[in-house]
């Protein structure tokens, strides 16, 4: 069990490029989720997927970000022509379909920072 | 919707000594989770205990407690015998069990440790 991996760790970005996360959930986990995080705030909620399908959106999740899963394994998040307020922690994190309690575990997340 | 909410920003506990942490949550809803999530430096999320909304014992592990007090909506970690690797923001978190798989976070507490 190597855990949720993110990738990359940081990222520094010039306002209105794109960029795009990875994440590796945990073996044999069918949900995967991303949150958004800034300082001094809890984790916000932004998708989530089961296997490859997407079933729930945040409305923060405006249409530069999209997300997917093409396989059900990894999945990817994008951000579009990144704005300033687009700076924060991105989650990722995974939970087998049962037996978990609705517990969630977590990446070590992916900083983006638009400047 | 569902709210979580920390009154505590910050708190400060001396080395060997105990603590709570509070919360309290709004729900219509009678099936739920609660969890106690820790967040060191290292930013990556950890679970440090979980509540189960039909549960009427609280949870235990190891130093850390929670007293659920379900009509009230509270739910409140205790650490005993703090150590200094418990210094870290404590996040509180709700999740419906009927299947909405949104985590809803508080705010955060920031724990110090005295030594």
């Amino acid at each position: 069990d190597t855990g949720v991996s993110q990738d990359p760790r940081h990222k520094i970005t010039k306002r209105g490029q794109n960029v795009t996360f990875r994440c590796d959930p945990i073996s044999e986990h069918n949900r995967l989720y991303w949150y958004r995080q800034t300082l001094g705030q809890g984790p916000e909620f932004l998708t989530y997927f089961q296997n490859e399908a997407q079933l729930e959106k945040s409305r923060l999740l405006s249409d530069r970000f999209s997300a997917e899963r093409p396989k059900g394994s990894f999945s990817t998040l994008e951000i579009q022509r990144t704005e300033q307020g687009d700076s924060a922690m991105y989650l990722c994190a995974s939970r087998p379909g049962q037996g978990s309690g609705n517990t969630i575990y977590f990446g070590e997340g992916s900083w983006l920072t638009v400047v | 919707a569902q709210t979580v909410t920390q009154s505590q920003p910050e708190m400060s506990v001396q080395e060997a000594e105990t603590v709570t942490l509070s919360c309290t949550y709004d729900t219509s809803e009678s099936d739920y989770y609660l969890f106690w999530y820790k967040q060191p430096p290292s930013r990556q999320m950890i679970l440090v205990i979980r509540q189960e909304a039909y549960k009427q014992q609280n949870a235990t592990e190891n130093r850390f407690s929670v007293n659920f007090q379900k009509a009230a909506k509270s739910f409140s970690l205790k650490i005993s015998d703090s150590q200094l690797g418990d210094a870290a923001m404590y996040f509180c978190a709700y999740v419906s069990n009927f299947g909405n798989e949104k985590l809803t976070f508080g705010t955060g507490t920031r724990l110090t440790i005295i030594p």
